[in-house]
């Protein structure tokens, strides 16, 4: 079956650190990968997305991430928190074929403290 | 301009009564999606539309029927209401229905039911 793990419900870091919030999808065959963010009360934003080529993918507000497609991994990053950043980050997976259906991960909250 | 708008933002109501939730897009999409955010955040496509045709079905109970009047619209009735349908609900729109797409989600439409 076709699944996200985010295996962190929340990641602490203090502003200016770099962050990671980690995400590993189960598909059959090739993935297309979307990291989105959810403020308090918001609705989703999209922060990045892999379909493919190149793989390390940079998005908005300095955030990056890459696909490992051995590690079936597609961990988000950003070199310098902000306390701003606070918030709750969904992975999400689709594949060809999907209808646009998106798979998401449980979720991490991400705590920036100053 | 909201792009994707949801009304009503909250909505609180008693078991076994019917209400709807209604959802606008001003991007010139073709597919919308309803998505439901359990207490836990976790998000669960329900349904998807493309251009007012049903595309994604997923396991919902009956008691939940979406309507597309047109592209622009999506809104969503549910009957006899039950506790376990408490949670946030988000409705998105992606300008097609191809897996690689980015999806533009509104703010949810909170449903408590008492």
């Amino acid at each position: 079956a076709q699944s996200v793990a985010q295996p962190e419900d929340q990641v602490n870091v203090a502003e200016g650190n770099p962050l990671t919030v980690k995400c590993t999808y189960s598909v059959s065959g090739n993935p297309y990968l979307f990291w989105y963010v959810q403020y308090p009360n918001r609705g989703l934003q999209f922060l990045l997305k892999y379909i493919t080529g190149d793989n390390l993918v940079k998005g908005s507000y300095g955030f990056e991430a890459e696909f490992n497609k051995s590690q079936t991994s597609f961990h988000l990053k950003k070199p310098s928190a902000l306390v701003s950043d606070s918030a709750l980050y969904f992975c999400a997976v689709s594949y060809s074929g999907n209808t646009g259906k998106l798979i998401f991960g449980q979720g991490t909250t991400l705590q920036v403290k100053p | 301009d909201t792009a994707v708008s949801q009304t009503p933002k909250y909505l609180v109501t008693q078991m076994g009564n019917d209400k709807s939730i209604k959802c606008e897009q001003n991007l010139g999409h073709d597919t919308m999606y309803w998505y439901k955010q359990d207490s836990k955040k976790f998000l669960k496509i329900m349904f998807s539309y493309n251009n007012k045709e049903l595309i994604i079905n997923e396991t919902v109970p009956n008691r939940f029927s979406p309507k597309s009047p047109d592209k622009a619209h999506l809104n969503l009735h549910i009957n006899s209401l039950e506790l376990g349908d408490s949670a946030v609900y988000f409705c998105a729109s992606s300008p097609l229905w191809d897996s690689t797409n980015i999806q533009y989600f509104g703010a949810g439409t909170r449903l408590s039911v008492l």
